[in-house]
């Protein structure tokens, strides 16, 4: 099965309001990564987060490990913050690699 | 710091010939990772070095695709014999140690007709 599940999977703000996206995954993991993507854009990292909470600005990452769960907080949401959410994570296998989860679409409107 | 680097930002390709694409990395860091992505399978991992070296090719499609790394400051993606399904979003990340944070490069845009 999918090891790293987003949800939801696409949501509709009015600005201003806030926006709770979530990452749960199946495995233990080494790290775990929320990027934010425009269409037809690169990869941004929003953090870098392994465990514990996080804050950039109107942005706020909490990794619960035991719960195996990531959240990214969005909050006075702006039109300008809409876009996909990526949060990924690093197995603990060694293995650099990242796995993905599918996004979250997120559409703030005016 | 020009971030990764990846040329070209387009590419067109008919069925049968072969594309190679660039990435530079960021000078110091040490793993270099290629993605692939599509609407419908999202984000897939390729290959990725460490230290120049090829650490871990298990996502690349078996045949035709092929990954090099000759120096630390560029490594290619050639794929051969390019099909319609090869058409996809091509990323290249490159990472300090492989334990913080990945940054990734525009992509490259392939489309094969």
């Amino acid at each position: 099965g999918q090891q790293v599940q987003q949800s939801p999977a696409s949501l509709v703000l009015q600005e201003g309001e806030n926006a709770e996206l979530q990452c749960n995954f199946s495995t233990s993991l080494n790290s775990m990564q929320w990027f934010y993507q425009r269409p037809g854009g690169s990869l941004v990292s929003l953090f870098y987060n392994p465990s514990g909470t996080k804050h950039s600005g109107r942005l706020t990452s909490t990794t619960v490990i035991k719960e195996r769960r990531s959240s990214l907080h969005i909050s006075s949401s702006q039109t300008t913050d809409s876009g996909t959410y990526l949060c990924a994570l690093e197995p603990p296998s060694g293995s650099w690699q990242l796995i993905f989860g599918s996004g979250t679409q997120l559409t703030v409107m005016p | 710091n020009a971030g990764v680097i990846q040329t070209p930002r387009h590419k067109v390709t008919g069925k049968g010939q072969e594309a190679t694409l660039w990435c530079e990395p960021i000078s110091g860091h040490s793993a270099v990772f290629w993605y692939r992505q599509t609407i419908v399978q999202g984000l897939e991992f390729l290959t990725y070095f460490r230290n120049q070296a090829p650490i871990d090719d298990s996502g690349m499609p078996k045949e035709r695709f092929s990954a090099q790394m000759p120096n630390q400051s560029h490594s290619t993606l050639k794929i051969q014999s390019t099909q319609p399904q090869d058409s996809a979003v091509y990323l290249c990340a490159s990472s300090f140690d492989g334990n913080s944070d990945y940054t990734f490069g525009s992509g490259t845009r392939l489309l094969v007709i």
